[in-house]
């Protein structure tokens, strides 16, 4: 399986903030990485799929990068909704495997 | 917008047999995956499995020996069968439809999901 470790496991941050989350990969996995926000309680949801592609009605103050095994997620200006839980995961092979997650929090 | 509803006991006891279903709504159920993906409480996000609508299934293989899922195009309904379940299977299960996304390569997204229904297994 491929491993996804995403860093750091949490953060506090300020509204206005600009916030990015990493995710690594334990192989190449081109760019077939995805990214979710998950609120307490809630079922997560889709923000960016193939490493950088804003899924549709998803603020553009999110942003993915990256290729290969290094990517990240940013949260240009951070909102009060933008507080979560953020999950990475891979599509380049089954079985599909999740970061640990990453929790944003108010400072 | 197509929508996933997740169905099924709440309690199962130990040994038994975990069994849910995810119902679509809002448009045809053709020609795409719909994944399983639980929760357990207060932890990260584990990848059971998905079924193509023809019925071609691909499992994670930490759960393969216990695992069967299914579809019925009529009902616009998926199913999972989960064997053996002990306490920690406990968890939130979602279904999700998996998506394909044209582009260079054939990327795949679970681009919308289930409330999620909480299973505890316990005796």
């Amino acid at each position: 399986d491929i491993q996804m470790t995403q860093s750091p496991s949490s953060l506090s941050a300020s509204v206005g903030d600009r916030v990015s989350i990493t995710c690594r990969a334990s192989q190449n996995i081109n760019n077939f990485l995805n990214w979710y926000q998950q609120k307490t309680g809630k079922a997560p949801e889709l923000l960016i799929y193939a490493a950088s592609s804003l899924q549709s009605g998803v603020p553009s103050r999110f942003t993915g990068s990256g290729s290969g095994t290094d990517f990240t997620l940013t949260i240009s200006s951070l909102q009060p909704e933008d507080f979560a839980t953020y999950y990475c995961q891979q599509s380049y092979h089954t079985p599909w495997t999740f970061g640990q997650g990453t929790k944003v929090d108010i400072k | 917008q197509v929508q996933l509803q997740e169905s099924g006991p709440g309690l199962v006891k130990p040994s038994e047999t975990l069994s849910l279903t995810c119902t679509v709504s809002g448009g045809s159920i053709s020609n795409y995956f719909v994944s399983w993906i639980r929760q357990p409480a207060g932890r990260g996000l584990e990848w059971i499995g998905r079924i193509y609508t023809t019925g071609s299934t691909s499992y994670n293989p930490s759960l393969k020996s216990r695992l069967t899922m299914s579809v019925d195009t009529s009902k616009n309904q998926f199913s999972l069968n989960l064997t053996s379940v002990s306490a920690a299977d406990t968890a939130v299960y979602y279904c999700a439809r998996d998506r394909y996304y044209y582009g260079p390569g054939n990327y795949y997204a679970l681009d919308s999901w289930g409330q999620g229904t909480l299973v505890t297994v316990s005796s």
